[in-house]
């Protein structure tokens, strides 16, 4: 079974432009979970989407936003960059059952904003 | 008060120890409890996962969890030096997972 999927691996945009990254799900998962990753601040949650529906949110500004598509793709945009946005930006995926749940990571997409 | 926390390290420990990495968490609705390696530049890469109180054991790995203490461990017996990464620890409630900083660990040959 393939695992999960992110396109790009590697981006490199300036402050104030956007972006958009892709993931593909393991076959059969149907949540999808973005985090952003950096040296300082370690793995934090950006938002979760089930069934094409947000689901869980995390503490990130609007700039920050996704979705997911009916075939449980998903992808996050990120507007106005900032520097401060470089990071190793990972989506991770599972069934979505309420309990007992694990996640799967994909490679990740490493943004540097200049 | 973070979710979760995890002492950053590094935990150095010599080639065929036992290698004991530890973890709280504050949400005591926590259902799931996970530890992942992370090579550096690398993803993600779970090893296991807890769900009862009491350990769980696959192959060198040893998983403990204490519900009323509010404390995941990760045992690793016969330390690799393949076995040097960070280690995540992570908890969900609900679909919403917190992950601690992370333990580096280092396994000297």
């Amino acid at each position: 079974k393939a695992g999960v999927t992110q396109t790009p691996r590697y981006l490199i945009k300036t402050r104030g432009q956007q972006v958009t990254l892709s993931c593909s799900p393991i076959s059969g998962h149907r949540s999808v979970s973005w985090y952003q990753q950096t040296p300082g601040q370690g793995l934090q949650f950006l938002f979760e989407y089930f069934s094409e529906t947000q689901r869980n949110k995390g503490n990130f500004p609007g700039r920050f936003s996704g979705r997911q598509f009916s075939n449980s793709r998903s992808e996050m945009n990120v507007s106005t960059l900032e520097l401060g946005d470089s990071a190793l930006y990972l989506c991770a995926s599972s069934f979505g059952a309420d309990r007992e749940e694990t996640q799967y990571f994909g490679p990740g997409t490493r943004l540097l904003v200049l | 008060q973070k979710e979760v926390e995890q002492n950053s390290g590094p935990l150095s420990v010599p080639e065929g120890a036992i290698a004991s990495l530890n973890c709280t968490y504050s949400d005591r609705g926590s259902q799931s409890f996970f530890w992942y390696r992370q090579y550096s530049g690398k993803s993600p890469e779970l090893i296991m996962f807890i769900y009862s109180n009491g350990d769980k054991e696959d192959g060198r790995f040893t998983a403990q969890l204490n519900k009323a203490s509010q404390y995941v461990s990760l045992l690793i017996r016969d330390s690799q030096p393949s076995d040097s990464a960070t280690y995540l620890c992570a908890v969900s409630h609900f679909n919403k997972f917190y992950f601690g900083s992370g333990t580096k660990l280092n396994v000297k040959p």
